[in-house]
């Protein structure tokens, strides 16, 4: 039972590349959620899904895409990077009845 | 805006000793409060829900949740230098949006 993952670890990007963070989940949560973490700023909500077919804005959602491909895989899309976009990104996942959340072990990216 | 506030830190308590971490929060229709931990450059790890008005005891851990005065705290008994993180009070908007606060640094000293 490997719970969250996420690929890749790091990654370093130039302005305007593009790149799709992955994030999978083997414990059956119908709920899925991108955050980024910045210092001082906590985790903010980039976008989720509450099931599987449906995807809804979080806090910060511009700049970002999202898809959820099927109950265990949700990705996140950065469509031309920014600068602005420098974060440590996590993937969660929950069971929807509790909410408790479980997170990925995280992708740190850079964009010069 | 819908907040849930923390003091930074860092909170520094001698091994053994007793740490109280608090947060606050804005909405008063939250329903679900959670209490993670975040060592560095490591993800959030959940260690404690509660739900109702009172204490939550787990192993070391007391959650401790007052609705009428929109504050959650959390309890460390018997602090060991493996505390030492970031621990990060959260509370649900509903409609499965949760707000995370900045998070309170615990040093525990050997």
């Amino acid at each position: 039972n490997a719970g969250v993952t996420q690929t890749p670890k790091f990654q370093v990007l130039k302005t305007g590349q593009s790149m799709t963070l992955q994030c999978a989940q083997d414990m059956n949560h119908n709920s899925m959620y991108w955050y980024r973490q910045d210092p001082g700023m906590g985790l903010r909500l980039i976008y989720y899904s509450a099931s599987e077919g449906t995807t809804d804005k979080g806090e910060v959602p511009n700049g970002y895409n999202v898809s959820r491909l099927n109950k265990r895989e949700f990705s996140l899309r950065l469509e031309s990077a920014a600068p602005s976009q420098t974060s440590v990104y996590f993937c969660a996942s929950s069971d929807r009845t509790y909410y408790e959340q479980y997170f990925g072990p995280g992708t740190r990216l850079t964009v010069t | 805006q819908k907040e849930v506030e923390q003091n930074s830190g860092p909170l520094s308590v001698p091994e053994g000793a007793i740490a109280s971490l608090n947060c606050t929060y804005s909405d008063r229709g939250s329903q679900s409060f959670f209490w993670y931990r975040q060592y560095s450059g490591k993800s959030p790890e959940l260690i404690m829900s509660i739900y109702s008005n009172g204490d939550k005891e787990d192993g070391r851990f007391t959650a401790q949740l007052n609705k009428a005065s929109q504050y959650v705290s959390l309890l460390i008994r018997d602090s060991q230098p493996s505390d030492s993180a970031t621990y990060l009070c959260a509370a649900d908007t509903g409609g499965f949006k949760t707000i995370f606060g900045a998070g309170t640094r615990l040093f525990v000293k050997a």
